[in-house]
């Protein structure tokens, strides 16, 4: 079975520092991976995904995260954290047949003036 | 080009009552994911449809909840005989299901906050 795991569930960073929220992931298979941002009382935004193609990949607001099979690794990162940056972040791990995703736990991600 | 939609946003149920939480997805999406966020907790999923039919429903409690996808009008996730432990923001996502489903983006709608009292 596929599985997810966030590695710390809140993360406290500084305008203007880097940003990183970590994940790891369990899968028989190649799998796909995905970042979504949640803010308060709101739906899931797709940041990034990664679907075996580079392993560096890109989004928006400036995320990016990369594909490391070695590790077994999809950490988010951000150079530069942004006020409007704080919210709630959640990696996920997509069943190949179906497309359902399996979540992590999710981490929150606050930012100091 | 409007979003995937959920009503109603806030339900508020007493214990005993029946829950409908409706869900329109994207234009040109055949495909409507439903998951469960539930307090202290991350997202679940619940059941996946597409036209007329339940593909997996492996995250579905056994009793009292059911989906629906109909050929016409929204998604529906009907919850018989509430009680207080299903107080939680149902989320529902559509995707375009073109082929390799595990690759496509699921877009979310905002949500239906579920309290039972």
């Amino acid at each position: 079975a596929q599985s997810v795991t966030q590695l710390g569930s809140h993360v406290s960073v500084s305008e203007g520092a880097l940003v990183l929220l970590r994940c790891n992931y369990s899968s028989s298979v190649p799998p796909y991976l995905f970042w979504y941002v949640q803010y308060p009382n709101q739906g899931l935004q797709l940041l990034l995904k990664y679907t075996s193609a580079a392993t560096l990949v890109k989004g928006i607001n400036g995320f990016e995260a990369e594909f490391k099979k070695s590790e077994t690794s999809f950490h988010l990162t951000k150079p530069s954290a942004h006020m409007s940056d704080a919210a709630e972040y959640f990696c996920a791990v997509s069943e190949r047949n179906t497309g359902k995703l399996i979540f992590g736990q999710g981490t929150t991600l606050q930012v100091k003036p | 080009n409007a979003g995937v939609m959920q009503n109603p946003r806030h339900l508020v149920r007493r214990r005993g009552q029946e829950a409908r939480l409706r869900c329109s997805p994207m234009k040109g999406h055949s495909h409507v994911y439903w998951y469960r966020q539930l307090p202290e907790e991350g997202l679940k999923f619940m059941v996946y449809l597409q036209k007329e039919n339940i593909i997996d429903e492996s995250g579905m409690p056994k009793e009292r909840f059911s989906a629906e996808f109909p050929k016409e009008g929204p998604s529906i996730l009907r919850i018989q005989q509430v009680v207080r432990g299903d107080s939680a923001a149902y989320f529902c996502a559509s995707s375009m299901g073109t082929a390799g489903s595990g690759t496509d983006t699921q877009y979310f709608g905002p949500g239906t906050r579920l309290t039972v009292l």
